[in-house]
């Protein structure tokens, strides 16, 4: 079946480093790619979204970049902060049903010690 | 300008009970995704509806388990006997619409079901 793949699994930063999370998919036909975050106790909040047309996409601290070829997405967050601590997920889109199931990434727990 | 509302947030039954999860989607919004979280898994697909239409249940399990997005009132997420192995998070989203769009998912904050 469809599959993304993401890594690290956990990543430990200091406060003002940056911060890199890296998803692989399988689906050739998927086009959408958005980042959740997920604190405790709580669903997951978008943060940043990325589709097939544009190849990255910044909002203020935090970038996505997107290699099709590859089927390679990653997200960058700089200049990190304690209250970025939190659980990381990528998904993608079920290519050939558009709009509907989203595939999701295990998830990266990332720390930010200050 | 509420968000996603599901409730119960936390929800406890006996084995062979029957669970009933409920979500209202966010105003404006038709579309709702049902996914369930096992602990430090991502999130898995279990259906997407909309107002009074199964569109996708593939990620259903075949028994026990049955959704429905009625035309009034919260879409309703079943479970009927359930076993120790549906202890999870189940998540509801809403979306505005679908198509070639890819509208955003917006998520609930969950309801934990625990099972004794």
């Amino acid at each position: 079946g469809e599959n993304v793949e993401q890594h690290p699994s956990t990543l430990s930063v200091q406060e003002g480093d940056s911060a890199v999370i890296k998803c692989t998919y399988s689906d050739s036909a998927s086009n959408y790619f958005p980042w959740y975050k997920q604190e405790l106790g709580k669903g997951p909040q978008l943060i940043i979204d990325i589709r097939s047309n544009v190849g990255e996409k910044k909002d203020q601290r935090i970038a996505v970049t997107l290699n099709k070829t590859a089927k390679h997405f990653s997200l960058h967050i700089t200049e990190t902060q304690p209250e970025d601590s939190a659980v990381y997920f990528c998904a993608a889109n079920h290519g050939k049903q558009a709009g509907t199931a989203l595939i999701f990434g295990k998830g990266t727990t990332l720390s930010v010690s200050s | 300008n509420a968000g996603v509302m599901q409730n119960p947030r936390h929800l406890v039954r006996r084995r062979g009970q029957e669970a009933r999860l409920r979500c209202s989607p966010m105003k404006g919004h038709s579309h709702v995704y049902w996914y369930r979280q096992l602990p430090e898994e991502g999130l898995k697909f279990m259906v997407y509806l909309q107002k009074e239409n199964i569109i996708d249940e593939s990620g259903m399990p075949k028994e026990r388990f049955s959704a429905e997005f009625p035309k009034e009132g919260p879409s309703i997420l079943r479970i009927q006997q359930v076993v120790r192995g549906d202890s999870a998070a189940y998540f509801c989203a809403s979306s505005p619409s679908s198509g070639l769009n890819n509208q955003p998912q917006h998520f609930g904050d969950g309801t934990r079901l625990s099972i004794l």
